[in-house]
């Protein structure tokens, strides 16, 4: 199994804020990554795919970034929207999911 | 607009078989080798992918549910379906049922059900 490891758990942050969340894969997954956002009592929200590609109509502030092992998801500016838990994704070999990181108001 | 809509009982006594169906709508569950996912999430907690199959029934499953977990497709109804055997109170969960994006593949999910909850108890 690849396990698939986010930092940090929790991350308190103020609108307009830049904000950085990391995944990390227990074996190298090349660019086989997807990040989602998930609201309480909804389904997951593709962002990105293949650790870069914007889904149809994701705004550009989301970015994501990052091969192998250590990935990267930035939200250049927070908007009042984005306060959510977001999940990484690999499929490089099956499918595992990281274990969330919840974007908070600071 | 696809839609997929998860449907089945909400309680599953322990040791019994859970038994949930995912109906595809706005579109055909055969047209392109899609492949149709199950996801769980156990209350306040991350995911868990259970598995996933194509149109013809060529299924993969988590290693950690290998056993238990059957996923059948129907095209007929357009529905595939999630069984799991001999629950206990960690498989009690909100299941989602979701698509692959690419054809083919099986990697990231594009189009989720609105989940449904299952609680395993006597």
């Amino acid at each position: 199994d690849i396990q698939m490891t986010q930092s940090p758990s929790t991350l308190s942050a103020s609108v307009g804020d830049r904000v950085t969340i990391t995944c990390r894969a227990s074996q190298s997954i090349s660019s086989w990554l997807a990040w989602y956002q998930q609201k309480p009592g909804k389904a997951p929200k593709l962002l990105i795919y293949q650790a870069s590609t914007l889904d149809t109509g994701v705004p550009s502030r989301f970015s994501g970034s990052g091969s192998g092992t250590e990935f990267t998801l930035t939200i250049s500016s927070l908007q009042p929207d984005d306060f959510a838990t977001y999940y990484c994704q690999q499929y490089n070999s099956d499918v595992s999911f990281g274990g969330g990181t919840k974007v908070e108001i600071k | 607009q696809l839609q997929l809509q998860e449907s089945g009982p909400g309680l599953v006594k322990p040791s019994e078989t859970l038994s949930l169906t995912c109906t595809v709508s706005g579109g055909s569950i055969s047209s392109g080798v899609y492949y149709w996912g199950w996801i769980r999430q156990p209350p306040g907690k991350g995911l868990e992918w259970s598995g996933s199959i194509d149109y013809s029934g060529s299924a993969y499953y988590h290693p950690s549910l290998k056993g238990r977990v059957t996923i059948l497709v129907d095209t007929s109804k357009n529905q595939f379906s999630l069984k799991l055997s001999s629950v206990t109170a960690a498989d009690t969960a909100v299941y989602y049922c979701a698509r692959h994006r690419e054809m083919a593949t099986i990697g990231e999910f594009d189009r989720w059900g609105q989940g449904t909850l299952v609680t395993v108890s006597s």
